[in-house]
């Protein structure tokens, strides 16, 4: 079955960190470039990170820019979004979005979305 | 502020046509191709519209888009209840280098 499954989200205080991951099944993982999108509560959708099937490059929003890593491990069918030094406005819940093909922005599978609230 | 805008409601009764527009610059919506998302609240966004005017398989007809210079637009066409829900345009900004989003628009059924 074609899917992602996520993982990792929780309340966590500001100043802390936290890992999120994405489990893929039913597609070649390592053939495709995956994205990490937000949807804080009352707001719209907000791109947070991106990282192409090669991995040499990978891009950020300027919000989340020397907080937060994404990486991927093919040998495990996972992509991981490291968050360090949360903060309230981080709070919101994640999505997970792998790309259709060789564009960079055509997201045409999402996970489920995981929780992630900053509070003290 | 969402570099992409989108009127943040519309409406219309069943079977009705609505179109929802979306307005950006020559940095993204002008150089680049435009996608729309379907978003219901708790739920996964869902690809509607890509490279503008594509319909992904199993997409209703219903949903069609367009563009031009740096506008674009999502119709839907024979408006249903199940059509309520928050839609997304999106495109790469050269800029920016990222996606940016609109702010979304939350399609009600009267």
């Amino acid at each position: 079955q074609v899917q992602l499954v996520q993982s990792g989200g929780g309340v966590v205080q500001p100043g802390g960190s936290l890992r999120l991951s994405c489990v893929s099944s039913g597609f070649t993982f390592s053939a495709y470039g995956f994205h990490w999108v937000r949807k804080a509560p009352g707001k719209g959708l907000e791109w947070v990170t991106f990282i192409p099937y090669h991995e040499n490059t990978k891009y950020y929003a300027d919000s989340v820019q020397g907080r937060f890593t994404i990486s991927k491990d093919n040998s495990r069918n996972t992509l991981y979004l490291q968050m360090n030094i949360l903060r309230a406005e981080d709070t919101a819940v994640y999505y997970c979005a792998k790309l259709a093909g060789s564009g960079p922005d055509v997201f045409d599978l999402w996970g489920q979305g995981t929780m992630v609230t900053v509070s003290s | 502020q969402s570099v992409l805008t989108q009127p943040p409601s519309a409406s219309g009764t069943p079977g009705q046509r609505v179109t929802i527009s979306c307005s950006g610059s020559s940095s993204n919506i002008g150089s680049r191709t435009v996608n729309w998302y379907q978003h219901l609240p708790g739920t996964a966004p869902k690809l509607l519209i890509n490279n503008n005017d594509q319909r992904p398989s199993g997409v209703p007809d219903r949903f069609s888009g367009s563009k031009s210079g740096t506008s674009a637009s999502l119709a839907i066409s024979g408006l249903q209840s199940e059509d309520e829900a928050d839609y997304y345009c999106a495109a790469w900004d050269d800029s920016l280098n990222g996606v940016v989003f609109g702010g979304g628009t939350k399609l009600t059924v009267l």
